[in-house]
């Protein structure tokens, strides 16, 4: 059964500094990754697919890797706002009809 | 930019009592999905149409859960009867459904609360 891991589950970072969000995957037989993000008592927002043949995706200040081999991923978020304080989830694809696994997630406070 | 949609937005509803989450997907997606989030977790998947059929009920508690979507457009979620434990997230999500691992798109999501 695949299960989707998210450490730590909150971080505290001063605004400006990079921020580094990570998840891990026991079973590498993924269709795709997707990084999501949730404001408290919200739905979720995607931020970014990252397809099983790709190694990473970027969009804006967010840059995304894939190691399908190791089962990680990491996120990343340059110069960080007090705006991306957030919780911030991984998900990823077991099967070709898309069914998400998720994770726990990881809540991130951004301090000016 | 098209959305999903869903209804209403908050329930509170005693212990027994009926409820119902509507859910509209963005136009054109085939898959719809229904999550359910509690507190401090990550959604977890409990049923899956491709446009009218079910393709994944696996984790449906179907002594009291049921949902259709009778057209293969829009969804409803049924509980009944609702018991304390419901109390969570009701989310809604849809993909295009290529069959390709699409992306999918969440709703705002229904807070349900059982008192």
């Amino acid at each position: 059964k695949q299960e989707v891991t998210q450490i730590p589950a909150a971080l505290s970072v001063p605004e400006g500094e990079n921020l580094v969000l990570n998840c891990s995957f026991t079973d590498s037989a993924i269709y795709n990754l997707q990084w999501f993000r949730q404001d408290p008592g919200k739905g979720l927002t995607s931020l970014l697919l990252i397809q099983s043949s790709q190694r990473e995706q970027t969009s804006g200040r967010l840059n995304a890797s894939l190691d399908k081999s190791s089962g990680r991923s990491t996120l990343y978020i340059a110069a960080s706002q007090p705006g991306d304080s957030a919780t911030y989830l991984c998900a990823v694809s077991t099967d070709s009809w898309g069914k998400l696994q998720f994770g726990a997630g990881t809540q991130v406070v951004v301090t000016p | 930019e098209a959305e999903v949609a869903q209804s209403p937005r908050y329930k509170i509803t005693e212990k027994s009592q009926a409820v119902a989450f509507w859910c509209d997907p963005i136009s054109g997606h085939a898959t719809l999905y229904w999550y359910r989030q509690i507190l401090g977790q990550g959604p977890e998947l409990l049923v899956q149409f491709q446009d009218e059929s079910v393709v994944d009920d696996s984790q449906l508690p179907k002594d009291r859960f049921s949902a259709e979507r009778l057209k293969g457009v829009d969804s409803t979620l049924k509980i009944q009867p609702a018991e304390l434990g419901d109390s969570a997230m009701y989310l809604c999500a849809s993909s295009l459904g290529s069959g390709e691992g699409d992306e999918q798109f969440f709703g705002p999501g229904t807070r349900l609360t059982v008192l």
